[in-house]
């Protein structure tokens, strides 16, 4: 049972480069998050979805795209990466509002 | 603005003792709270979940309390082992689909 699987585990890229991060869960979840995790600042929420086609932001979402196109994946795009997203990336998918959240293992991304 | 606070930001302690992490919210109006472990270079793995309604969930040697009034919570790890050393996060929800996350108490129990 695998759960939720972020892929890449690790990434570097240059300053302007993009990139698309892929989280995939096996639970048949209704809802999906992607969240970034910086030293001193707790994760904080970037996009979310309540469901297959439909997106959200969250609390920082500048920089960022999301696309649900299927109810098992969940992809967050970078268009220009700039150093200041620089972090460790994590997704988490649950059954709907309110239920616990089940975390992949996460994607250090390094944007030099 | 809605936060959460954890204290303290690390501990150490001899195994064998039981120990109580706390976290506290500014709004009281909570959904539920969850409280969640963090190994070195892994993701969050949850281990209690309790609902507005509710005083304290346990699990096992974990026993979790919440006192929405007073805004807090507090984790009681009961005879602690090494393998308990993490970071262990609490994250409030609110009537939303959002957690708000504190920044984690970095436990060590050492032998």
């Amino acid at each position: 049972n695998a759960g939720v699987t972020q892929t890449p585990k690790f990434r570097v890229l240059k300053t302007g480069q993009s990139m698309t991060l892929l989280c995939a869960q096996d639970m048949n979840h209704e809802y999906m998050y992607w969240y970034r995790q910086d030293p001193g600042m707790g994760l904080r929420l970037i996009h979310y979805s309540v469901g297959e086609g439909t997106t959200a932001k969250g609390e920082v979402p500048d920089g960022y795209n999301v696309s649900r196109l299927k109810k098992q994946n969940f992809l967050l795009g970078l268009e220009s990466a700039a150093p200041s997203q620089t972090s460790v990336y994590f997704c988490a998918s649950s059954r709907g509002k309110g239920q616990p959240q089940h975390f992949g293992d996460g994607t250090r991304l390094s944007i030099l | 603005k809605q936060e959460v606070t954890q204290i303290p930001a690390a501990l150490s302690v001899p195994e064998g003792e039981n120990l109580v992490l706390n976290c506290s919210f500014t709004d009281s109006a909570i959904y539920n709270l969850q409280w969640f472990r963090q190994d070195p270079g892994k993701g969050l793995t949850s281990l209690l979940l309790i609902q507005s309604s509710q005083r304290e969930q346990t699990s096992g040697r974990l026993n979790a309390s919440l006192d929405k009034s007073s805004g807090r919570s507090t984790l009681y790890i009961a005879a602690s082992q090494p393998g308990d050393s993490a970071t262990y996060l609490c994250a409030v929800r609110y009537n939303t689909d959002k957690l708000i996350f504190g920044t984690g108490t970095r436990l060590q129990v050492f032998p």
